[in-house]
């Protein structure tokens, strides 16, 4: 167990439609990271956040965003979903330094 | 950003077999590297890291990876391979930019 919690672990959703996922990261871990994982793209990097700012920009689309909030938990919205929306979503936390954990994942569907 | 290249997508081998999983990056300023190896349906485990120091880096689960900067290679290896050690496995990298930089991955299926 890495102490970085996901939540929900699975989601299944329409196209159109938005959602959120949560990260609760490792007690004292002020960065927060987090990946997209599809089959025909790998492991993307999305976006950091350090001590609720954001540090560092990847490819996330603009139909997504996130934030982190004052007890340093983060969401992942992502809007107007599309079927190739489908992926497994990771979150990592780190402290200073530069290794990060996972969590489990969030596997989102969308039909 | 780090670019990670994965040379191998599949790894097939016997169990009790030596296995060496390769990897390079793009440049050896600065440079963080890492091993991650993901079971089917968990998250990324981390294997083992060099950030400074010693080039030969052990691990977990009897792993171990050589950091190589002048041929920007940080491959792994493993002695004697068991069945649970089938999984996938990937090398990553970061710099100065706090961006963790992921290969494509390599599958390894270990047989009895």
């Amino acid at each position: 167990d890495s102490g970085v919690t996901q939540t929900p672990k699975h989601l299944i959703t329409a196209t159109g439609q938005r959602v959120t996922l949560r990260c609760s990261p490792r007690s004292g871990d002020l960065s927060v990271y987090w990946y997209q994982q599809s089959l025909d793209q790998g492991l993307q990097f999305l976006i950091q956040y350090y001590n609720g700012e954001e540090r560092a920009k990847g490819n996330i689309l603009e139909r997504f965003s996130a934030q982190q909030f004052p007890d340093l938990h983060s969401e992942l919205n992502l809007s107007s979903l599309e079927l190739g929306d489908s992926a497994l979503y990771f979150c990592a936390s780190s402290d200073d330094s530069p290794e990060a954990f996972f969590g489990q994942g969030t596997r989102l569907t969308v039909v | 950003a780090q670019s990670v290249t994965q040379l191998d997508s599949q790894v097939p081998v016997f169990e009790e077999a030596p296995v060496e999983l390769r990897c390079n990056y793009s440049s050896s300023v600065s440079v963080y590297l890492f091993w991650y190896v993901q079971y089917p349906n968990q998250g990324l485990q981390l294997l083992l890291k060099y950030l400074s120091g010693s080039t030969l880096v052990k691990g977990i689960n009897g792993f171990e990876a050589e950091f190589n900067k002048s041929q920007t290679s940080f491959h792994l290896r493993k002695p004697s391979v068991h069945i649970s050690d089938t999984a996938e496995y990937f090398c990553a990298a970061r710099s100065n930019d706090y961006k963790l930089s992921f290969g494509a991955g390599t599958t390894v299926t270990v047989r009895a």
